[in-house]
């Protein structure tokens, strides 16, 4: 079965400062990789997905993910922190094949401090 | 206009009590998800649904839910019969691997 872990339920950074959130997934063949963003009280809205093409994948808000085989990661990372990136983001995985479920981490909480 | 309308945003039902929480995709999709975030928890997985059937469940899909497409636009997801811990927010998805999956705004499910 898939998995997917987030190292760290909390992150705290100051605004500017770069953001670095770790997801590391446990699956048999290279998935396909997902980061979602959700604020307060919203639902869940994709940053970027990594589907076996390019391994540095750019999302949006400035954000990228780089998918590394070897170390079965998928790091979200993003250079100047802002105000409006505080809030939840979760990493996700799914199978190649069709109607394949997301299964998701734990979710990592970004704060981001003046 | 979003991709994936859920409705309503929020119901307070009563234990014991069926809800049905609706899903209104913008276009035609084959490939249909719900799946539940109970409040400061992970999202979990519920089921998925594609030509017009169950292709997955959790273990959490028991008896008491139930999918369809009663309609061909609508997709919903019943629960029979509401218990405290059913308390939690569902979210709506379409969408396939490579394609990526949007979620709806979801809804807010309260069992008092």
């Amino acid at each position: 079965a898939q998995s997917v872990t987030q190292l760290g339920s909390h992150v705290s950074v100051s605004e500017g400062a770069l953001v670095l959130l770790r997801c590391n997934y446990s699956s048999s063949v290279p998935p396909y990789l997902f980061w979602y963003v959700q604020y307060p009280n919203q639902g869940l809205q994709l940053l970027l997905k990594y589907t076996s093409a390019a391994t540095l994948v750019k999302g949006i808000n400035g954000f990228e993910a780089e998918f590394k085989k070897s170390e079965t990661s998928f790091h979200l990372t993003k250079p100047s922190a802002h105000m409006s990136d505080a809030a939840e983001y979760f990493c996700a995985v799914a199978n190649t094949g069709t109607a394949s479920k997301l299964t998701f981490g734990t979710g990592t909480r970004l704060q981001v401090t003046l | 206009e979003p991709e994936v309308t859920q409705t309503p945003s929020h119901q307070v039902t009563q234990m014991g009590q069926e809800v049905i929480l609706r899903c209104v995709p913008i276009s035609n999709h084959l490939y249909f998800y719900w799946y539940r975030q109970i409040l400061g928890q992970k999202v979990e997985f519920l089921v998925s649904f594609y030509n017009n059937e169950i292709s997955e469940k959790s273990e959490i899909f028991d008896d008491q839910f139930s999918v369809e497409r009663p309609d061909g636009s609508n997709f919903t997801l019943k629960i029979r019969s509401t218990k405290l811990e059913d308390s939690a927010m569902y979210f709506c998805a379409i969408g396939q691997g490579f394609r990526g999956y949007t979620f709806g705004s979801g809804t807010r499910l309260t069992v008092v």
